[in-house]
């Protein structure tokens, strides 16, 4: 069965360090998502991507975020100065389409990154 | 704003036993409602959906959940638990109110202890 993956699967950097988080969709889905659970707390939507642009993101994905489809296969979550409170394990979804429009398809998540900032 | 409400952190169940995990959400519009479960070191798992039509939905692992719109509840339930169900359980919502076609909102998750 397709699955998305994630690489790494725990990154440690410094703060202020530049990460990127990488992610493989399941092939044939069209809409691609991150999330983030910081530990202790519920899972977080961060941002979606179609068509080579972002769809919709909420407030925590601020200017010290991008995310990119750097080619066909490959989706990827860049923070571009950690702070410490970018701890979090950072889940990539993907899923098919969004049902026309009409709502939210189902999204399929990989097993997470786990982000640890000193 | 939507959201979702998980009222029970933590649930201890002994194995055979019968389960039903809470959830209420707040929603706009009409919901799509999904249980995922993750399990120590893994991911979250798809366990069930609703979009719409019957609202006694089936899943895998011989989860179900009822979807009742008038209590704005969709609680996860399984007959008789076993060993291996023991993880987080996480509701969340989604669906097609104010253009926000993407997003899922989550509950805080409950975990789930099975006693042997």
């Amino acid at each position: 069965e397709p699955e998305v993956t994630q690489t790494p699967s725990h990154q440690v950097t410094q703060m202020g360090q530049e990460v990127i988080l990488r992610c493989v969709p399941i092939s044939n889905h069209l809409y691609f998502y991150w999330y983030r659970q910081i530990l202790g707390q519920k899972v977080e939507f961060l941002v979606s991507f179609y068509n080579n642009e972002i769809s919709e993101k909420s407030e925590i994905f601020d200017d010290q975020f991008s995310v990119e489809r750097p080619d066909g296969s490959n989706f990827t979550l860049k923070i571009r100065s950690t702070k410490l409170e970018d701890s979090a394990m950072y889940f990539c979804a993907s899923s098919v389409w969004t049902s026309g429009g009409l709502g939210t398809d189902t999204q399929y998540f990989g097993p997470g990154t786990r982000l640890t900032v000193l | 704003a939507q959201s979702v409400t998980q009222p029970d952190i933590h649930i201890t169940v002994s194995e055979g036993a019968s389960l039903e995990l809470r959830c209420n959400y707040s929603y706009g519009a009409t919901p799509y409602l999904f249980w995922y479960v993750q399990s120590p070191g893994q991911g979250l798992q798809l366990l069930l959906k609703y979009f719409s039509g019957d609202t006694l939905v089936q899943g895998i692992k011989g989860f179900e959940a009822e979807f009742k719109r008038s209590q704005s509840s969709f609680n996860l339930r399984k007959p008789s638990v076993h060993w291996s169900d023991a993880a987080e359980y996480f509701c969340a919502v989604g669906g097609n109110s104010g253009g926000s076609n993407y997003k899922l909102t989550f509950g805080k998750g409950t975990l789930l202890t099975v006693n042997p």
